[in-house]
């Protein structure tokens, strides 16, 4: 299966800065790449994604990034805000197979 | 348009006990899961359901079972409950079974086995 790994596990910006998360994959056959974020109390959204055909993919203050010949790809988030802060969490799979969650990154935002 | 509503939101069992989690969807969508997270280990698939009629294990199954009564509806079952399956457990949808279109999560279920 799938092994996923997030660094860091918690990162804490102020407000205004940039935040980048990375999320590296094991199975050099994931070709879907979708980010979560998870609000307190609430369940994960999805946020952005990317598809490996595509090797950046941008969406007002996020973006993804996609490096697949080091199996990894990162979350970027410029112009943080205090509503930015959650725990990220990213799930990379391959065609047919059920999503694989890290273990979340707590972002903080502090103003 | 509602998308994924769990029930109940918060649950207190004794060991022992059993319970059914409901989870029901709105979107048409043909594939739904469920879903455990607990501190420090991220979301932990228990199990899915790739089309109405099918039920397949995920990573951690036991002690649980579902039941995918219709398209739109997908229950989980713990028959016996132990303080191990104290979580909160979140079922999810997605549109294709195969392709790769994001999941839409429920608020979750916050259950305590004491």
């Amino acid at each position: 299966g799938e092994n996923v790994e997030q660094h860091p596990s918690t990162l804490s910006v102020q407000e205004g800065d940039s935040a980048v998360i990375k999320c590296t994959y094991s199975d050099s056959a994931s070709n879907y790449f979708p980010w979560y974020k998870q609000e307190l109390g609430k369940g994960p959204q999805l946020i952005i994604d990317i598809r490996s055909n595509v090797g950046e993919k941008k969406d007002q203050r996020i973006a993804v990034t996609l490096n697949k010949t080091a199996k990894h790809f990162s979350l970027h988030i410029t112009e943080t805000q205090p509503e930015d802060s959650a725990v990220y969490f990213c799930a990379p799979r391959r065609t047919a197979s059920k999503l694989t969650f890290g273990t979340g990154t707590r972002l903080q935002v502090t103003l | 348009n509602a998308g994924v509503t769990q029930t109940p939101k918060f649950q207190v069992l004794k060991t022992g006990q059993s319970m059914t989690l409901q989870c029901a969807q709105d979107m048409n969508h043909n594939s739904m899961y469920w879903y455990r997270q607990d501190p420090g280990m991220g979301l932990r698939l228990i199990y899915y359901s790739a089309s109405e009629g099918t039920t397949d294990k995920g990573e951690v199954p036991n002690g649980y079972n579902v039941s995918r009564l219709n398209k739109r509806e997908f229950s989980l079952r713990l028959e016996s409950a132990a303080p191990s399956q104290t979580s909160v457990y979140f079922c999810a949808s997605s549109e294709r079974r195969g392709g790769n279109y994001g999941y839409t999560f429920g608020s979750g279920t916050r259950l305590t086995v004491v």
